[in-house]
């Protein structure tokens, strides 16, 4: 079945950039989606890439995707401590479900 | 246009007591989905349901079910809980046709503990 993977931690020091990374099996993954949690919170919609783009940018956000390599990255551009909260990966295919990685905990470090 | 709502937000439960959740789509939305996540097991879809009907459902046993409203509001229902299911049950809301649709947002979830 379709598994989407993530490294569980990382940390960055403020005004830092933070790359963010993440794999997934499905090659027919028809779109990828970066969502945040914060404590306590419910997900929020950061970006998401079709999957016959390769990149998306967004204000301090940037989305790599590498269909080849089933590899797909975040990068946060001058990271605040507003950035610290869980950022999950997930992959969606028409007709199936939305398939989420475990998270990576960003810790902005003052 | 306001989010996804949920409630109650938070819940404390008895072993063998059953539970309802709601959530209420964004309006316009047709689609409510439902993910259980647990620090162990992470973010595990439950079903969805779209015009009434439910579309897609996960690995979960039957204690596990939901309906939805001709209004698009969804409820979710456990019965005779279990420790295990001490979760935030989060709904996600979805403009979804009938094909399907890639965009999901999320409400603050329901944080459920059993005791």
């Amino acid at each position: 079945g379709e598994d989407v993977e993530q490294s569980l931690f990382l940390s960055v020091r403020e005004g830092d950039s933070s790359v963010i990374n993440c794999t997934y099996t499905d090659s027919s993954s028809t779109y990828l989606y970066w969502y945040k949690q914060e404590p306590g919170a419910g997900l929020q919609l950061l970006t998401y890439i079709f999957s016959n783009m390769d990149m998306k940018q967004d204000q301090r956000l940037t989305v790599l995707l590498n269909k080849k390599d089933k590899h797909l990255s975040l990068r946060i551009a001058d990271t605040q401590t507003g950035d610290s909260a869980i950022y999950f990966c997930a992959e969606y295919n028409y007709g199936q479900n939305f398939v989420f990685g475990p998270g990576t905990r960003l810790s902005v470090l003052p | 246009k306001a989010g996804v709502t949920q409630t109650p937000r938070y819940l404390i439960k008895t072993r063998g007591q059953q539970v309802t959740l709601s959530c209420s789509p964004i309006s316009g939305h047709r689609s409510v989905s439902w993910y259980q996540q647990t620090p162990g097991q992470g973010l595990q879809f439950l079903f969805e349901y779209f015009s009434e009907t439910q579309r897609n459902k996960g690995n979960f046993p039957g204690r596990f079910s939901g309906r939805q409203f001709s209004n698009s509001r969804s409820e979710m229902n456990v019965s005779t809980l279990e420790l295990g299911d001490s979760a935030l049950y989060l709904c996600a809301s979805n403009p979804s046709t009938g094909l399907g649709s890639y965009e999901q947002y999320f409400g603050p979830g329901t944080r459920l503990t059993v005791t």
